[in-house]
This record gives structure tokens, C-alpha cells and sequence, in this order.
């Protein structure tokens, strides 16, 4: 159980275009996603963290209106890194909870490649 | 902020246990001490979680001191699969966030 699919796996785009990454729960309802970046041979950095229903909260440094976070149902939670730039280049990776307190299960990561 | 320091590498032989340790000494009575894993270009693997008491499942046992500001994470018997990097977390608040330290990069060596 507690199954998170995150999807596409690998995405190439051109600078200036947007990305749309999507995060499903498949065998539970995900109350609570949350949204990290990684760089090369770097940890995993918390970008944003998005309740259902509501507007999602960003970390200090990220930008909102750049990192566009919805996540409109209980079983699903979409990034869109618009207007991409090279440095946005990065492996995405969401993770989702049913409920506070409980362990987090993490999708399998998008690796985004800007040129 | 990661709450959480942990050794950069570390190395074990194949079917040895592998012995992990994590310092957060800055640890609140209510905070649960996560140890997840992660294999290359991949998303972290939940391994196990504690309060206070020791735990054991099918993959780890988890050793929490009885200060708790320390805890150290049991593979018994190390295999190849086991090589990844392991990162020890302390969850931050009511929010559920989970910051990331460093990790433990563990090689198993054959």
C-alpha cells in the first residue's frame, strides 16, 4: 500500500516553455503533498508544501508564481515550473501523507532537463 | 532546517550489519525520528520511524538512546542492494514537513 506515482519520469523542454509535473496517491487519500528539488550529489530541498483545497505553502527562496502548485483533489497535486529556464534543471520529486504524524511516501522523481 | 547530523559515508561488508548513526539533539518530546534511503535517481524509500522505543521491522531495527538526542539505524546483514544513500529525519513542527539532511552515503563492499 500507500502507493505515490509522480509522472512524467523524465522531461525535455526548451527555455522558456512550462512544465506540468503531476503526483498521484493511488491507494489513499494524500491530505497533505509536499514538493522537493535535487540537485547533482545534493540532498532533497522542500520547496512547497500543499494542502488540499487550499494554497500551498512555499519554503523561503522559492518562487510561487514560478513553482505553480495545485492540488485540487485528495489524490492528486501538479508542479508547473513555467517559463523554464537551464537552471531550473533539476530531479522533482513529490511525496504525499494521509495523515500528520504518519511517514511520508515518495513518488519515483521527474528529472527535468531545460535547454 | 534539518535537526539531524549524520556521518557523509560510510562503508560495510557484504552480510555484515551495518550500524548508522544520526545525532538530533535538538529533538522536541513529540518528535518521531525517520530513517528513509535512497538508491540512485530515485525517490527515498521509507525504512522505519521511532519515538522512544526501539523498533524493528522487515528491513531495519532502530535504536533510539534513552536521551533521545541520538538513534542509529540497524541493517543486520548488508547486501549490494543495500548501497544507497540513508538520511535520518526529524519531523519539524505541526506542518508534517520533512527536512532533508546530508544523509549517510553506505557502500556495501562484497
Amino acid at each position: 500500500g500507500a502507493v505515490v506515482s509522480q509522472h512524467p519520469s523524465r522531461v525535455i523542454c526548451k527555455s522558456g516553455t512550462s512544465v506540468k509535473i503531476e503526483c498521484r496517491s493511488l491507494d489513499f487519500q494524500a491530505t497533505t503533498m509536499f514538493w522537493y528539488r535535487q540537485f547533482p550529489k545534493q540532498s532533497l530541498m522542500l520547496m512547497a508544501t500543499s494542502n488540499e483545497g487550499s494554497k500551498a505553502t512555499y519554503e523561503q527562496g522559492v518562487e510561487k508564481d514560478k513553482f505553480l502548485i495545485n492540488h485540487a483533489s485528495l489524490t492528486l497535486s501538479t508542479l508547473t515550473v513555467t517559463s523554464a529556464h537551464p537552471e531550473d534543471s533539476s530531479f522533482y520529486i513529490c511525496s504525499a501523507t494521509d495523515t500528520i504524524g504518519s511517514p511520508l511516501h515518495f513518488g519515483n522523481g521527474t528529472r527535468l532537463t531545460v535547454t | 532546517d534539518a535537526k539531524t547530523t549524520q556521518p557523509p559515508s560510510m562503508d560495510c561488508a557484504e552480510g555484515r550489519a551495518a550500524n548508522l548513526p544520526c545525532n538530533h539533539s535538538t529533538i522536541s518530546g513529540n518528535e518521531y525520528v525517520y530513517w528513509y534511503r535512497q538508491i540512485h535517481s530515485q525517490g527515498p524509500q521509507y525504512i522505519i520511524h521511532g519515538l522512544k522505543n526501539n523498533e524493528t521491522n522487515e528491513m531495519a531495527s532502530l535504536i533510539i538512546t534513552e536521551d533521545r538526542k541520538s538513534s542509529t539505524l540497524i541493517l543486520p546483514h548488508a547486501t549490494l542492494r543495500d548501497t544507497a544513500v540513508y538520511y535520518c529525519i526529524v519531523r519539524v513542527g505541526a506542518g508534517n514537513q520533512f527536512y532533508f539532511g546530508t544523509g549517510t552515503s553506505l557502500t556495501v563492499i562484497p
